[in-house]
């Protein structure tokens, strides 16, 4: 089982709006609603951010959002501010009780 | 509050074992599947495997086949993994995370980690 592809960084400005991509096939990300995205800080445990592509956890701030097209989800974060800055990994279902995680991206806030 | 509590750092030394729990509230226990996800130093989170505590029913990542093993106790709601014949790049922090038992598949709730260290 191949890791999803994401980009290795995205950079924004405070108050912009960014975009992390992440590409699997149709026997994972396309396959499946139980695509999750996760905040990781280092040393931290990693945080549920979106669930079952575009569900927002409670507590987890309206600027995040999540979809899907065909094999690639999308976790958007408007309004991109200073604590947005970690790691964020993507997550599927891949079928026979197997996941997947994405290869992860760092978000840098300018 | 679920919480979930991760046994202590770990060194080790190539072709050891290592044996890491997961302690969860009994609530905790009976309504979720557990996982063990790593992350080594400099690389992304991996995804392990998958124990039903109450059933024993298990789901392994590929890469790990052969030498990753889980077990539950449900007298004490803990889940163990242990890994076998270790390799420098099993160096890695170890997290326990749980998903609830209607199959949606996210891990809303994680350990702290446990660090395991294999050097010789």
């Amino acid at each position: 089982q191949s890791a999803l592809t994401q980009p290795a960084s995205v950079p924004g400005s405070p108050g912009q709006s960014i975009t992390i991509s992440c590409t699997g096939t149709s026997s994972d990300v396309g396959g499946y609603n139980a695509v999750s995205w996760y905040q990781h800080h280092p040393g931290q445990a990693p945080k549920l951010m979106m669930s079952e592509v575009s569900q927002r956890p409670s507590g987890v701030s309206i600027r995040f959002s999540g979809s899907r097209s065909g094999n690639t989800a999308s976790l958007t974060i408007s309004g991109l501010q200073a604590e947005d800055e970690a790691d964020y990994y993507c997550c599927s279902y891949a079928g026979s009780s197997t996941f997947v995680f994405g290869t992860g991206t760092h978000v840098t806030v300018l | 509050q679920v919480q979930l509590v991760q046994s202590g750092a770990e060194v080790t030394k190539p072709g050891a074992s290592v044996k890491v729990s997961c302690k969860a509230s009994q609530s905790t226990f009976i309504t979720s599947y557990m996982h063990w996800v790593r992350q080594a130093p400099g690389q992304g989170l991996e995804w392990m495997g998958i124990i039903n505590p109450n059933t024993g029913g298990k789901g392994f990542a590929q890469t790990f086949q052969g030498r990753f093993s889980m077990t539950s106790d449900t007298s004490t709601s803990t889940v163990y993994m242990e890994l076998s014949n270790l390799r420098s790049d099993d160096t890695a922090l170890y997290y326990c995370a749980r998903s609830d038992l209607s199959g949606s598949g996210f891990f809303d709730h994680w350990g702290q980690g446990t660090l395991v260290t294999v050097s010789s």
